[in-house]
């Protein structure tokens, strides 16, 4: 079975400082993805940033970027420089290229900036 | 590129009444688009998976006559909900799939009277 965990119910980081949202997941498909996104409180999905499970490099988006340890089943996403607009939730999620490319979501991280 | 709209954002209705939300690809075609619901805060939860041309595929739990849905074309799928009652509402969202990517509409609020 897939699933993908998210430890940090909520969280709360200074503007200006980077921050790290964890992600844990779990598959027995050899191909897979993973995403992260930001959903703000007027609920659209943003997406922020995707991992291949083969890609041999951690991904990057301006100043968001996916420290991925395959060995770890680990995702984590690093915000660089946090703003008052990164408060939102961030859901982590994967999908599976055999499962018909369902995603699945992780419960998701509140995302507090204070200024 | 890759949006899709979702209509209407906001929906009011009285108990006992059906309520159809539409899901819309503009700029490509999509012959999977899938619908999740969101209660308040909580995640996102896969209702099923809507193929153009022919049935939908329905995630264990979820009443298919509940909850209809139609992927008539290559941009467009509706979800009705049938006889909604209060405990329908929740916050409802597509996604159309292009590439291995799904490009997410921005949702429709539900409240059930």
């Amino acid at each position: 079975a897939q699933k993908i965990t998210q430890t940090q119910p909520g969280m709360f980081v200074q503007e200006k400082e980077a921050v790290t949202l964890d992600c844990t997941y779990d598959t027995s498909d050899p191909s897979y993805g993973l995403f992260w996104y930001k959903q703000p409180s007027s609920g659209e999905m943003i997406f922020l940033i995707y991992q291949g499970s083969y890609d041999q490099q951690n991904a990057t988006e301006g100043r968001y970027s996916l420290n991925f340890q395959k060995a770890r089943k680990s995702a984590n996403l690093v915000i660089s420089a946090s703003q008052l607009g990164d408060s939102a939730m961030y859901f982590c999620a994967m999908r599976a290229r055999n499962r018909d490319d369902k995603i699945i979501f992780g419960k998701g991280t509140r995302l507090h900036i204070l200024p | 590129g890759a949006v899709v709209s979702q209509h209407p954002s906001w929906v009011i209705c009285k108990s006992g009444t059906s309520v159809k939300i539409e899901c819309r690809s503009l700029d490509f075609q999509a012959t999977t688009m899938f619908w999740y619901r969101q209660f308040p805060k909580q995640s996102l939860m896969l209702m099923a998976t809507s193929n153009e041309g022919s049935k939908a595929t329905y995630e264990q739990g979820v009443e298919k006559d509940k909850f209809l849905i139609n992927h008539a074309s290559l941009t467009l799928s509706t979800l009705t909900v049938t006889s909604a009652h209060p405990e329908d509402s929740s916050f409802y969202i597509c996604s159309a799939k292009r590439g291995g990517f799904q490009h997410f509409g921005d949702g429709t609020r539900l409240s059930i009277l």
